[in-house]
């Protein structure tokens, strides 16, 4: 396994502008999350998706926010109009059928908003 | 909802000395337990986890963590630290068959020489 791998790792955006983070996971794994972490804070659950289905999204996921996985494989996380708040690291993980119970993780984008 | 508490946000210790980080844990369901550590500007990696069984689980790197029921807790120890251990460690709980983990604030374990 080549890991769950996410692009950018750092991004640094102006307020206002768009971003848009990628998550590749583990080849195989169906299931797929998104994490966000502010500083100092653990992980709070954002969305997941089962193959290309998102199937669950936290009230954290305001109307500015928008996650895919068009083809069940990679997904993507899109932020419009950015703002200071949500400057954060944005974690990526993916899960297997057979064992749901152990999220891998990547290594996170960190967002920075000026 | 489940909640997670680390009363700890920091601990230090000497090199080789045992430690314990505290997790302790709500919810009117039965949970999953995990530990995760996280170093510096990387993503999270599982260290144990009780899903059931033996209420003792020993995890990687020397790591070991005892699920209390009664007492909601699932603490971690090591009985001797290395300078390599210094990170983020967060506790997180999972109600099975869902899919939300739901973490802690996370323990920063500072070991020095």
């Amino acid at each position: 396994d080549t890991g769950v791998s996410q692009d950018p790792r750092h991004k640094i955006t102006k307020r206002g502008q768009n971003v848009t983070f990628r998550c590749d996971p583990i080849s195989e794994h169906n299931r797929l999350y998104w994490y966000r972490q502010t500083l100092g804070q653990g992980p709070e659950f954002l969305t997941y998706f089962q193959n290309e289905a998102q199937l669950e999204k936290s009230r954290l996921l305001s109307d500015r926010f928008s996650a895919e996985r068009p083809k069940g494989s990679f997904s993507t996380l899109e932020i419009q109009r950015t703002e200071q708040g949500d400057s954060a690291m944005y974690l990526c993980a993916s899960s297997s059928p057979a064992r749901t119970d152990e999220q891998f993780f990547g290594p996170g984008t960190r967002l920075t908003v000026l | 909802a489940q909640s997670v508490t680390q009363l700890d946000s920091q601990v230090p210790v000497f090199e080789e000395a045992p430690v314990e980080l505290r997790c302790n844990y709500s919810s009117s369901v039965s949970v999953y337990l995990f530990w995760y550590v996280q170093y510096p500007n990387q993503g999270l990696q599982l260290l144990l986890k009780y899903l059931s069984g033996s209420t003792l689980v020993k995890g990687i790197n020397g790591f070991e963590a005892e699920f209390n029921k009664s007492q909601t807790s699932f603490h971690l120890r090591k009985p001797s630290v290395h300078i390599s251990d210094t990170a983020e460690y967060f506790c997180a709980v999972i109600t099975p068959g869902f899919q939300k983990l739901v973490f802690g604030t996370g323990t920063r374990l500072l070991v020095s020489p």
